[in-house]
């Protein structure tokens, strides 16, 4: 049981490129999300999912596009990396509501882009 | 919009002292969950503790424990007995219960505690 998985766990970009952000759970979640973690900012919902073929934007979506490819994955594509895109971006999985709704993070990705 | 505050960027404490750490919140929400969660220098977040809004009882796990004001939209978390473990990152986080398929946390902007030995 591996929780939840991202690749890769560290990134450079040039201005402009694009790339993939890769997240897997193995707990049989229905919720997954994408955050952004900066420094002073805590961390911040870009986009979420509540169930496999579904995807709602979250606070900070500009600039980013999710696909929920099945109930297991959820990835994250910046199409055109800023400099302001230079953080750490976690994805997470929730139970329920008879579990109490816990997240679970993976352990994040260090994207810089320069 | 739900916002949630942590008014202490940074604490320290030393080993085996109690801290507590504050939080508020802003809703218009009856139904929610609110939630502690630690980072440490590894970065993995981790859930500390979590309290459901119906209930009037204060949640406790082993050596941490919160004082729910739901009044005062208060949330705060007291570590007990505390270790060098305990150093961290301490996040505050809601929950909105109400809107089935969204559970989306909201955080605060995070403590950052130091245990000294």
């Amino acid at each position: 049981n591996a929780g939840v998985t991202q690749t890769p766990k560290f990134q450079v970009l040039k201005t402009g490129q694009s790339m993939t952000l890769q997240c897997a759970q193995d707990m049989n979640h229905n919720s997954m999300y994408w955050y952004r973690q900066d420094p002073g900012m805590g961390l911040r919902l870009i986009y979420y999912s509540a169930s496999e073929g579904t995807t709602d934007k979250g606070e900070v979506p500009n600039g980013y596009n999710v696909s929920r490819l099945n109930k297991r994955e959820f990835s994250l594509r910046l199409e055109s990396a800023a400099p302001s895109q230079t953080s750490v971006y976690f994805c997470a999985s929730s139970e329920e509501e008879d579990k109490g709704y816990e997240q679970y993070f993976g352990p994040g990705t260090r994207l810089t882009v320069t | 919009a739900q916002t949630v505050t942590q008014s202490q960027p940074e604490m320290s404490v030393q080993e085996a002292e109690t801290v507590t750490l504050s939080c508020t919140y802003d809703t218009s929400e009856s139904n929610y969950y609110l939630f502690w969660y630690k980072q440490p220098p590894s970065r993995q977040m981790i859930l500390v503790i979590r309290q459901e809004a119906y209930k009037q009882q204060n949640a406790t796990e082993n050596r941490f424990s919160v004082n729910f004001q739901k009044a005062a939209k208060s949330f705060s978390l007291k570590i007990s007995d505390s270790q060098l473990g305990d150093t961290a990152m301490y996040f505050c986080a809601f929950m909105n219960g109400s809107n089935f398929g969204n559970e989306k946390l909201t955080f605060g902007t995070g403590t950052r505690l130091t245990i000294i030995p």
